[in-house]
């Protein structure tokens, strides 16, 4: 069983729609991020939690510790919203991440 | 454009040959990463650096493979006798001393195939 494990693999919505991507570790962690990945393999840093929720324009992620699991939602989704979300976690005491298969995100028009 | 740049983009390669891969960072990252990330899969941590020091190798980095850092700046990574095994993206990544829990810039990647 991988360490961190995220739900759903794929995901196809319509524009529009509130989107929710989960991720769920088994480790202790210090920080979780998450990340997204365009096709071509860029990756880029959405958001770092180590507790709680944050916010960024339709994106907000939240963090619940002891219950190891964190939520990614993507409100009034847009075909530009279409990409790979990974979710990938510090483990305590490491300074390596360690990361989920991904979510591949399909916002059709 | 995250500031970290690798060479090259694509690499096509016959069975057996060697590759070579180039990572820049961002000039003022200490710390540097190599990535896997096979197809429908996320990124495996291969190795990483902390200027020109290599202070932790996965196991999933045979002897086929080596990275360096010679002056702490830009990072190699070499793949010896190429198998069809090792195709898959090739990421790097970098990280500033301070920087919170973490935070790592990707690179593009290089998309590498063993014919």
């Amino acid at each position: 069983k991988n360490e961190v494990e995220q739900s759903p693999q794929n995901l196809t919505a319509q524009e529009g729609e509130f989107i929710t991507i989960n991720c769920s570790y088994s480790v202790g962690i210090s920080a979780l991020h998450w990340l997204q990945q365009h096709p071509g393999g860029g990756i880029v840093s959405l958001f770092m939690l180590s507790s709680g929720k944050k916010k960024h324009g339709r994106l907000i992620a939240t963090i619940n510790i002891q219950e190891k699991h964190s939520s990614l939602h993507i409100t009034a989704s847009h075909p530009r919203d279409s990409a790979v979300y990974i979710c990938a976690v510090l483990i305590q005491g490491a300074q390596k991440l360690v990361f989920g298969q991904g979510t591949r995100l399909t916002i059709n028009p | 454009d995250t500031g970290v740049s690798q060479d090259p983009r694509h690499k096509i390669t016959k069975r057996g040959q060697n590759v070579t891969f180039r990572c820049d960072p961002i000039s003022e990252h200490n710390r540097l990463y190599w990535y896997r990330q096979t197809l429908g899969q996320g990124p495996e941590f291969l190795t990483y650096f902390q200027n020109e020091a290599q202070l932790e190798k996965s196991r999933l980095l045979s002897d086929r493979f080596s990275a360096e850092r010679p002056k702490g700046s830009f990072s190699t990574l070499e793949i010896q006798r190429t198998e069809q095994g090792d195709s898959a993206m090739y990421l790097c990544a970098s990280i500033t001393p301070g920087t919170p829990y973490n935070e790592q810039f990707f690179g593009p990647g290089t998309r590498l195939t063993v014919l």
